[in-house]
């Protein structure tokens, strides 16, 4: 399977306190991708790094990607109440016309 | 401009009855495709339509079949529903085809099967 894994499953900060999010994948990518959803509504796209690229940002966002050990990481910095959501990485594969999403994991932001 | 728009939110039907779900897709966008969520099995993909033909197809039974109108508008059917089928059903929108873009998803129909 192409899915993506990701971890931790689950993660509980404190507000202000940085997160981070990693997804490993098992083949090779044209580009990886962070989505947010918050209580079963729909995933909101958060930022898109090409197989090229090392790192990116995004205001309080910074995704890694390591091609050569296929794993990416997403860090959120200074998190708030309004980031509890579940995060799910997804990969696009060479000549597929589609995205393959992870498990997610949930993170939750305690005031 | 308007996002991507799914028809209904929420629905409940009965084993062995037959659900058609509707998603209008951000304007100028062409490629439309649909998840399937579950807490067991996250979001697995369906299929993917791009100028009213479906490019890719995921792991599902014959039971569950889409379409694409000439407006990028795309509607997806399940035939004798069973109690698996409950699930949050997404569309999400694209620019193109090859997954080279971040995906527009809309809110979701809630699907229940009774």
């Amino acid at each position: 399977s192409q899915q993506g894994e990701e971890d931790p499953q689950a993660l509980s900060i404190q507000e202000g306190e940085n997160a981070t999010m990693n997804c490993s994948y098992k083949t090779s990518i044209n580009n990886l991708q962070w989505y947010r959803q918050n209580s079963g509504r729909g995933l909101v796209h958060l930022i898109l790094i090409r197989s090229n690229e090392r790192e990116k940002h995004s205001g309080r966002l910074r995704v890694t990607l390591d091609t050569s050990k296929k794993s990416s990481s997403l860090l959120i910095t200074a998190s708030r109440a309004a980031d509890t959501a579940s995060y799910f990485c997804a990969t696009a594969h060479q000549g597929a016309q589609k995205l393959v999403f992870g498990q997610g994991t949930r993170l939750t932001i305690n005031p | 401009k308007a996002g991507v728009t799914q028809t209904p939110r929420y629905l409940i039907k009965t084993r062995g009855q037959q659900v058609t779900l509707s998603c209008s897709p951000i304007s100028g966008h062409r490629s439309v495709s649909w998840y399937q969520q579950t807490p067991g099995q996250g979001l697995q993909f369906l299929f993917e339509y791009f100028s009213e033909t479906q490019r890719n197809k995921g792991n599902f039974p014959g039971r569950f079949s889409g379409r694409q109108f000439s407006n990028s508008r795309s509607e997806m059917n399940v035939s004798t529903l069973e109690l698996g089928d409950s699930a949050l059903y997404l569309c999400a929108s694209s620019p193109t085809t090859l997954a080279e873009y971040g995906y527009t998803f809309g809110s979701g129909t809630r699907l229940t099967v009774v």
